[in-house]
């Protein structure tokens, strides 16, 4: 069965620190990983998308790694602020037409 | 720009009656997506369409649940007898396409509709 597992569920950091977020999948074949950020009541909003072929690809402060021999995926946060307070959502799409699936999410609290 | 609206924003309703949700995806995008999301879990993935047609509708839960999409425009979806686990929000996407490249399938989210069933 195809999946996507995030760790950890949930983190609390304070206001200027830097976190990962991680993201294991086993779905085959694979076309691309995004990652989006829902704040609380809101849609999902994609911060990036990765093909195979992409390692690194940023927006801003949020930084993602993929590495799809080990089908491993981090997003990195540099210098947190309180907006980034949100639920972080890894989402691996097969080749499979448009179907994604989508990960349970990491609730990510920033303190002051 | 207009993104993707979804009405009503909330629902309250009682167990055992029909509902329809709405969904105004993004002009000129012919994929759209219907997903639910229960408390505390991630996104679930119902139906989507691509134009007027739902090549995809395996995340359906039961028959209860329904959607159509017209003039390759508004969707809706339409749960009957509504049960207390149906409970959840309701998230509609769209996107250019459903395949052609992460441009083309990148996925705009409504703010969703709150169901909750009494």
């Amino acid at each position: 069965k195809n999946q996507v597992e995030q760790s950890p569920q949930s983190l609390i950091i304070l206001e200027g620190k830097n976190c990962t977020l991680q993201c294991n999948y086993t779905v085959s074949p694979f076309s691309n990983l995004r990652w989006y950020k829902q704040d609380t009541g809101r849609g999902p909003v994609s911060l990036t998308i990765m093909t195979f072929s992409e390692n690194t690809k940023s927006n801003g402060r949020y930084t993602a790694t993929l590495d799809a021999d080990t089908k491993q995926s981090s997003l990195h946060i540099t210098a947190s602020q309180l907006s980034d307070s949100a639920s972080y959502i890894c989402v691996v799409r097969g080749n499979q037409g448009g179907k994604l699936i989508f990960g349970q999410g990491t609730e990510l609290s920033v303190k002051p | 720009g207009a993104g993707v609206s979804q009405s009503p924003s909330n629902k309250v309703t009682e167990k055992g009656k029909d509902v329809e949700l709405r969904c105004d995806p993004i002009s000129g995008h012919t994929a759209l997506y219907w997903y639910r999301q229960s408390l505390g879990q991630g996104l679930e993935f119902l139906i989507y369409f691509q134009g007027n047609s739902a090549p995809d509708k395996s995340g359906l839960p039961s028959d209860r649940f329904s959607a159509e999409r017209t003039g390759g425009s508004v969707s809706t979806l339409t749960i009957q007898r509504t049960q207390q686990e149906d409970s959840a929000v309701y998230l509609c996407a769209s996107s250019l396409g459903a395949s052609g490249g992460v441009n083309q399938e990148t996925q705009y989210f409504g703010p969703g509709t709150r169901l909750l069933v009494l």
